[in-house]
């Protein structure tokens, strides 16, 4: 699977737009781009995924570059409870199988 | 519709005893994983299994141990524990790769 980056921490008010970022630059053909968040101590919590279209659903958007070297969680309107550690993992989809592996994360704080 | 479950939530060990983790997912998923997650860290994957009777290592596997007898059940094994092993322990499973519903973990000290 393709390794991933993402900023340590990031801070955003609530009530704007969340916007977090996510570098796979060694990414290939037919692996997704997933994002998961870890509230507190609590398990991991699926958000979205994407293959190489923008997607969106009732809790996020995802913006995926032309290129698939990179892509974007956006959190439209944050809130406190939006406050967690975000996960980008790349790997290959649908029956095929792969070790998946969180990385370190993005640590988003929302302040009033 | 209960998901992932694990028990126990929270146990205490001592140096060289041994216990097993248990995991059951009652959603028919084929995937089924353990992680562990230490302190302000990341999730570190253990072991893996595609299906009943297959399983295969993760990132971290050393002292423990994975069975996979039906595709409900995983449980994880820990023999003569040790102090590194303190941690929460995180199940998984999935239908599809990537789309991992998780438990809400286990929490293990080891004294």
């Amino acid at each position: 699977d393709a390794k991933t980056t993402q900023p340590t921490s990031m801070d955003c008010a609530e009530g704007r737009a969340a916007n977090l970022p996510c570098n796979h630059s060694t990414i290939s053909g037919n692996e997704y781009v997933y994002w998961y968040r870890q509230i507190h101590s609590q398990g991991p919590q699926y958000i979205i995924h994407g293959l190489k279209n923008n997607e969106t659903n009732e809790m996020a958007s995802l913006i995926i570059t032309e290129d698939r070297k990179s892509s974007t969680l956006i959190l439209p309107h944050a809130t406190l409870r939006d406050t967690a550690v975000y996960y980008c993992i790349v790997t290959a989809g649908g029956t095929s199988y792969g070790k998946l592996t969180f990385g370190q994360g993005t640590i988003l704080t929302v302040h009033p | 519709n209960a998901g992932v479950t694990q028990t126990p939530k929270f146990r205490i060990l001592k140096i060289g005893q041994s216990m097993t983790l248990q995991c059951t997912q009652d959603m028919n998923h084929n995937y089924m994983y353990w992680y562990r997650q230490d302190p302000g860290m990341g999730l570190k994957l253990i072991y893996y299994s595609v299906g009943a009777g297959i399983t295969d290592k993760g990132e971290v596997p050393n002292g423990y141990n994975v069975s996979r007898s039906t595709t409900e059940d995983f449980p994880l094994r820990l023999e003569l524990a040790a102090p590194s092993q303190t941690s929460v322990y995180f199940c998984a499973s999935s239908l599809i790769t990537g789309e991992l519903f998780f438990g809400e973990g286990s929490r293990l000290t080891v004294l």
